[in-house]
């Protein structure tokens, strides 16, 4: 079975670009969470979807971010207009109701220059 | 609210001896705890949890926590390091009936030959 499938691996760009970032949760997995890792702020949760619904995006951190989950096999999340602070590894994860680990992707380096 | 501290962000041990890594939690509610670990440029994979079964936990790779409600820790430890441990390694907690996970600022394991 295929696990969590995240693209691009590594992203490039220069401020002021939108970057979209993809994810592809494991087949049967109702709930998506992104999550964001830096070397000050350690990791952090951004937004989950339960059954593509928005629960909580109390961890976004600007406006600049968004994301989205259109159906139960695909999510976004959008940085416009990128910053360099905005550089970070971003995971996305996705789980079952039960039982509750998460199951993570293997992330996308952003640099934002 | 749910909080964790691991003590030690940098670990060393010598291959063959025991590796501990410390975990302390604070839960308003009886926690779920997870131990994940992190290779070089890869996302998190799960060692072990604890969802309020048996006190003591085995997970994979010979690594086992032990749930210690009195002293709020889920401490992980490995009776002989393998130099294959080198790695990151996070603790988290969760509500029981919750789905936001809170990880621990991580601790990185050196394994000397």
């Amino acid at each position: 079975d295929a696990g969590v499938i995240q693209s691009p691996r590594h992203e490039v760009t220069e401020m002021g670009q939108e970057v979209t970032l993809r994810c592809k949760p494991i087949s049967g997995h109702n709930s998506l969470f992104w999550y964001r890792q830096t070397m000050m702020r350690g990791l952090e949760l951004l937004i989950y979807f339960n059954n593509n619904v928005p629960i909580d995006d109390s961890g976004m951190p600007e406006d600049r971010f968004s994301a989205k989950m259109p159906n139960a096999s695909f999510s976004t999340l959008k940085i416009q207009p990128s910053e360099p602070r905005d550089s970070a590894v971003y995971f996305c994860a996705s789980r079952r109701d039960w039982p509750r680990e998460q199951f993570f992707g293997p992330g996308t380096r952003l640099t934002v220059l | 609210a749910q909080s964790v501290t691991q003590l030690g962000s940098h670990v060393s041990v010598s291959e063959g001896a025991l590796v501990l890594l410390r975990c302390n939690y604070s839960s308003s509610v009886p926690p779920y705890l997870f131990w994940y670990v992190q290779y070089p440029n890869q996302g998190l994979q799960l060692l072990l949890k604890y969802t309020s079964a048996a006190t003591l936990v085995k997970g994979i790779n010979g690594f086992e926590a032990e749930f210690k409600k009195s002293e709020t820790s889920f401490h992980l430890t490995k009776p002989s390091a393998h130099m294959s441990d080198a790695a990151e390694y996070f603790c988290a907690v969760s509500e029981a009936a919750g789905n936001k996970l809170t990880f621990g600022g991580g601790t990185r394991v050196l394994v000397k030959p």
